[in-house]
């Protein structure tokens, strides 16, 4: 099955800088990247997600990058603030949209701390 | 707006006792998921259901079943809670035509003493 590997685990930058959050998965076939973001006692939700036929995707102050032939993809966050705290989870997903395909394997997260 | 209920947000039981967790999605989505949150270890998905009376195990499905009788209900069984089964588990739910995000229901943490 799908193996993805998250780093760092932590990360602590100061406000108004980059942070990076790095991911790689086993899986060729997959072709769906979400990047979850889990505040403090909260639910995790989507922030961006990126396909395989896509090298980078931006939103604001984040973006993914993907780099299918290394099999990893990145998150990148700028302009860092306060409430940019929290943990990210990268996911994987291999296959089509149909029956049971929407089976999304997790990286083990990245606490990110944005200090003032 | 999507809302996804976890029936308990805490819960306290003992080992050896048959734990119920609730979970309803009021989106009319076909697909529901299990998963457990612990420490280190990320998002692991312990069942999944992609259609009513429909399951598919996940990646740590030992110990657990599922029950889907209705579209918006999912329900996730310990038959026999364990000390190891102590974790945050989150449900969530997708539907085909928004796309694949998940909708997260907010926890329920489960200790079993």
């Amino acid at each position: 099955g799908e193996n993805v590997e998250q780093h760092p685990s932590t990360l602590s930058v100061q406000e108004g800088d980059s942070a990076v959050i790095k991911c790689t998965y086993s899986d060729s076939a997959s072709n769906y990247f979400p990047w979850y973001k889990q505040e403090l006692g909260k639910r995790p939700q989507l922030i961006i997600d990126i396909r395989s036929n896509v090298g980078e995707k931006k939103d604001q102050r984040i973006a993914v990058t993907l780099n299918k032939t290394a099999k990893h993809f990145s998150l990148h966050i700028t302009e860092t603030q306060p409430e940019d705290s929290a943990v990210y989870f990268c996911a994987a997903r291999r296959g089509g949209f149909t029956g049971g395909g929407n089976k999304l394997t997790f990286g083990t997260g990245t606490q990110l701390k944005v200090e003032l | 707006d999507v809302k996804v209920t976890q029936s308990s947000r805490y819960l306290v039981k003992r080992t050896g006792e048959k734990v119920f967790l609730e979970c309803v999605q009021d989106m009319d989505h076909e697909n529901m998921f299990w998963y457990r949150q612990d420490p280190g270890l990320g998002l692991r998905l312990i069942y999944f259901s992609y259609d009513v009376k429909m399951k598919e195990k996940g990646d740590i499905p030992e110990g657990y079943s599922v029950s889907r009788e209705k579209k918006e209900r999912f329900s996730l069984i310990l038959e026999s809670a364990s000390t190891n089964q102590t974790s945050m588990y989150l449900c969530a739910s997708s539907s085909r035509d928004s796309g694949e995000k998940l909708f997260f229901g907010s926890g329920t943490q489960l200790s079993v003493l």
